[in-house]
């Protein structure tokens, strides 16, 4: 069975610095990773994602993860956050095998100035 | 853009009661999902559809129901509403069986009462 880990529930930060929010995940097979993204009275909006290829990601907004099969990890970054980029961060696994795509418990990323 | 709209944003219902919450998703969208979104528990699949008339159950499946009678229209049903069914409903729709990118409605808040 897959599983998905964010340990930090909330993590704030001052505007301009860098931050990272960590997701673990468990499988038997080869995974699929995504990072979605749900700000205040919204929906949630796929933010990066690895299938194959290269493990460094990025997205169009300064977000990045790295996916570390050794590690089972999948680790979201950016090196200046924004008030804008107050948000929850939801890590989601899935693979070829399986029909559904499982969610971490979510980060809730709150930035001050 | 993909757009999937719930019919309801906000819901309050009586304990007992049947409830209907609505999907629609206009991108011929072969697959729906039903997610609920609760704190510190992250998002938890509860039926899913991969086609008209066809449903699968989630991992919390036990006190609701599906209806897939068009493609574009998923219905979640609570037969008896209870008090724990409180919480915020998500639907979310893609192409392909990999789940390579959810889109989201902007979710149902049900308050159970």
């Amino acid at each position: 069975a897959q599983s998905v880990t964010q340990l930090d529930s909330q993590v704030p930060v001052f505007e301009e610095a860098p931050v990272e929010l960590r997701c673990n995940y468990s499988s038997s097979v080869s995974v699929y990773l995504f990072w979605y993204v749900q700000y205040p009275n919204q929906g949630l909006q796929l933010l990066l994602k690895y299938l194959s290829g290269s493990t460094l990601v990025e997205s169009i907004n300064g977000f990045e993860a790295e996916f570390n099969k050794s590690q089972t990890s999948f680790h979201l970054r950016k090196p200046s956050v924004h008030i804008s980029d107050t948000a929850e961060y939801f890590c989601a696994v899935s693979n070829y095998n399986t029909d559904k795509l499982i969610f971490g418990t979510g980060t809730r990323l709150q930035v001050f100035p | 853009d993909v757009k999937v709209t719930q019919s309801s944003r906000y819901l309050v219902k009586r304990t007992g009661e049947k409830v209907f919450l609505e999907c629609v998703q206009d991108m011929d969208h072969e697959n729906m999902f039903w997610y609920r979104q609760d704190p510190g528990l992250g998002l938890r699949l509860i039926y899913f559809s991969y086609d008209v008339k066809m449903k699968e159950k989630g991992d919390i499946p036990e006190g609701y129901s599906v209806s897939r009678e068009k493609k574009e229209r998923f219905s979640l049903i609570l037969e008896s509403a209870s008090t724990n069914q409180t919480s915020m409903y998500l639907c979310a729709s893609t192409v392909g069986r990999n789940n390579e990118k959810l889109f989201f409605g902007s979710g149902t808040q049900l308050s159970v009462l």
